[in-house]
């Protein structure tokens, strides 16, 4: 099965610089990959995704980029927020054509913006 | 956006006691709705994978015995913890897969499980 890897698992970092989170998959099958943001006691929400057929992707603050060759992945968010504060965990999937395939998460990022 | 809704949001019952959630797709159909659990300070582990009108797919690990799943519509799915103990406290958390998103899964609010 799949198995994700996620660091830092602590990041602390000053109001308006810049947060990297890395993950590492070992399935070559998995070709969708989903970050998400949870708060304390709510739900995951997804924040951005990415295909394996896309090597970089943005929006706004967050942008995700994909090494397939590697099986890594990261999430680059500049210009943080105190609001950014949350854990974060990203998560990989193979898309099996019947769509039945869970997500397998990392075991996530405490991000704390400092004012 | 699609919506996925759990009730009850949090529930605290006896030791042996069993204890039913149910998971909802309010705005789509859902074939496939998927349960996670996840203990404090962690990180979400994929119980099993529910399918309409069939049987439910077990993680390694996870006893399908305990952790009764029913699909019984392209709406609803149930995850009943039977006989729960202590250990079972956790938060318990569903998700659907919106077809028309390609492999986008909706989560719902989750269900805070105390055992006592």
């Amino acid at each position: 099965g799949e198995n994700v890897e996620q660091h830092p698992s602590t990041l602390s970092v000053q109001e308006g610089d810049s947060a990297v989170i890395k993950c590492t998959y070992s399935d070559s099958a998995s070709n969708y990959f989903p970050w998400y943001k949870q708060e304390l006691g709510k739900r995951p929400q997804l924040i951005i995704d990415i295909r394996s057929n896309v090597g970089e992707k943005k929006d706004q603050r967050i942008a995700v980029t994909l090494n397939k060759t590697a099986k890594h992945f990261s999430l680059h968010i500049t210009e943080t927020q105190p609001e950014d504060s949350a854990v974060y965990f990203c998560a990989a999937t193979p898309h099996s054509g019947g769509g039945a395939d869970g997500l397998t998460f990392g075991k996530g990022t405490h991000l704390i913006i400092q004012p | 956006g699609a919506v996925v809704s759990q009730h009850p949001s949090w529930v605290i019952c006896k030791s042996g006691t069993s204890v039913k959630i149910e998971c909802r797709s309010l705005d789509f159909q859902a074939t496939t709705m998927f349960w996670y659990r996840q203990f404090p300070k962690q990180s979400l582990m994929l119980m099993a994978t529910s399918n309409e009108g069939s049987k439910a797919t077990y993680e390694q690990g996870v006893e399908k015995d305990k952790f009764l799943i029913n699909h019984a519509s392209l709406t609803l799915s149930t995850l009943t913890v039977t006989s729960a103990h202590p250990e079972d406290s956790s938060f318990y958390i569903c998700s659907a897969r919106d077809l028309s998103s390609y492999n986008e899964q909706f989560f719902g609010p989750g269900t805070r499980l105390t055992v006592l």
